[in-house]
């Protein structure tokens, strides 16, 4: 079984640019969260999906953040326009079980973004 | 809010040391608790969790931790570490509640083990 996919491993943009995160999550997942770790911090929640609806996005920092899980497959999370703040690693993580806490979380190797 | 305590930074150990890596969450509901390992270069891998039942739960490669819920901790173990256990070790806790399974993490605890 394939595990959480994320793409780019890497992205150096300057500030005020536009940069798009990918998440492929296991299949048949429903559940996607996004997570980001800044400047070796804690890792934050971001939000979460369950198949396509926004269930929590609580997490979301500001409105340049956007998330989308068309189809609830993939999802994306574009970040315009960049800030210095944003740098961090962005975690991708999914799980199966659609209505209990107690799901087994599985991360992606993450996504390092870099603002200049 | 719910919020997760890591006591410690940086951990420096020889191998076969012992270890205990210390944690500490706040909330008053029902919880489940989880510790994550991320070794160098690697993805997040879950390395043990406690639901419900026995507080001592066994994880993969030696590690253990006890729940106790009256110091609401979640202290990880482990007798004789070896040095492939150098890696960045994250506690981490969410709502036994359906609607909110966002996991809070602690800020981690980097481990270094000298040959």
């Amino acid at each position: 079984e394939a595990g959480v996919t994320q793409f780019p491993s890497h992205s150096v943009i300057e500030k005020g640019q536009t940069v798009t995160l990918r998440c492929d999550p296991i299949s048949g997942h429903d559940n996607l969260y996004w997570y980001r770790r800044v400047m070796g911090k804690e890792i934050k929640f971001l939000l979460h999906f369950v198949k396509e609806s926004k269930q929590d996005e609580s997490g979301m920092p500001n409105n340049r953040f956007l998330a989308e899980r068309t189809g609830g497959t993939y999802s994306t999370l574009k970040v315009q326009p960049a800030e210095l703040e944003d740098s961090g690693v962005y975690f991708c993580a999914s799980s199966r079980r659609r209505d209990s806490a107690k799901n087994i979380q599985y991360f992606g190797a993450g996504t390092r973004l870099s603002v200049l | 809010a719910q919020s997760v305590s890591q006591h410690n930074h940086h951990v420096i150990l020889s191998e076969a040391a012992s270890l205990e890596l210390g944690c500490n969450y706040s909330y008053g509901g029902t919880v489940n608790l989880f510790w994550y390992v991320q070794y160098p270069g690697q993805h997040l891998q879950l390395l043990l969790k406690y639901f419900s039942g026995d507080p001592l739960v066994k994880g993969i490669k030696g590690f253990e931790a006890e729940f106790i819920k009256s110091k609401f901790s979640f202290n990880l173990r482990k007798p004789s570490v070896q040095w492939s256990d150098t890696a960045e070790y994250f506690c981490a806790v969410n709502r036994d509640d359906s609607s909110a399974s966002k996991i809070i993490f602690g800020s981690g605890t980097r481990l270094s083990i000298r040959p």
